[in-house]
């Protein structure tokens, strides 16, 4: 299976953006890229997902690369809530979707 | 509306014993999954489930077994516990496998 790479760990001051990178270079053209977060003690929550085109919601922004081999996790304005460890995933396999998790980047979010 | 719901939440097992996590949803989700998570690791996929009566492995599927009778439930199994099975387990449901994934909070075991 296609696996996605990540920093381990990121900084930023609240009340400024943050881009959190990913590169997922074997995804396929059909799997789609997917975001989650997990704050300490937690499940994962969804953050966002996208196929090719950007995405937005009110969480925060998907910018995928127009190969597709990369993607940014756009938060726009960071609070200390959002510190956490934010995943990206592909969701592969075509009709038999399975949702695989890399390592992760612990954000950390100072004041 | 209680999305996925995991029995028990905590649990620790001598080696050798067995036991069963039931993860519960109630959005009518098609796919669900199980996952660990071991200290400061990323999750792993065990197995699988793309609808009811259907289970499939994930990256580590070893020293466990899944079911999927009803559509809601998605039980995860250890026949004989090892302590390598310490874990975090999560179990997360899906409408279509291409959207947003809904996790439960988790049942963490540990395995003495």
């Amino acid at each position: 299976d296609a696996k996605t790479t990540q920093p381990n760990s990121m900084e930023s001051n609240e009340e400024e953006p943050v881009h959190l990178p990913c590169n997922h270079s074997t995804i396929s053209g059909t799997d789609y890229i997917h975001w989650y977060r997990q704050l300490p003690s937690q499940g994962p929550e969804y953050v966002i997902h996208g196929l090719t085109s950007n995405v937005n919601n009110r969480m925060a922004s998907l910018a995928i690369a127009e190969d597709r081999k990369s993607s940014t996790l756009i938060l726009h304005r960071a609070t200390l809530r959002d510190a956490a460890v934010y995943y990206c995933t592909g969701n592969y396999g075509g009709a038999t979707n399975k949702l695989i998790f890399g390592t992760g980047t612990l954000l950390a979010v100072q004041p | 509306n209680a999305g996925v719901t995991q029995t028990p939440k905590f649990r620790v097992l001598k080696t050798g014993q067995s036991m069963t996590l039931l993860c519960a949803q109630d959005m009518n989700h098609e796919y669900m999954y199980w996952y660990r998570q071991d200290p400061g690791m990323g999750l792993r996929l065990i197995h699988y489930s793309v609808g009811e009566g259907t289970t499939a492995k994930g990256e580590v599927p070893d020293g466990y077994n899944v079911s999927r009778l009803k559509k809601q439930n998605f039980l995860l199994g250890l026949e004989s516990a090892a302590p390598s099975q310490t874990s975090v387990y999560f179990c997360a449901s899906s409408p279509t496998g291409f959207t947003e994934a809904f996790f439960g909070q988790g049942t963490r075991l540990t395995v003495v």
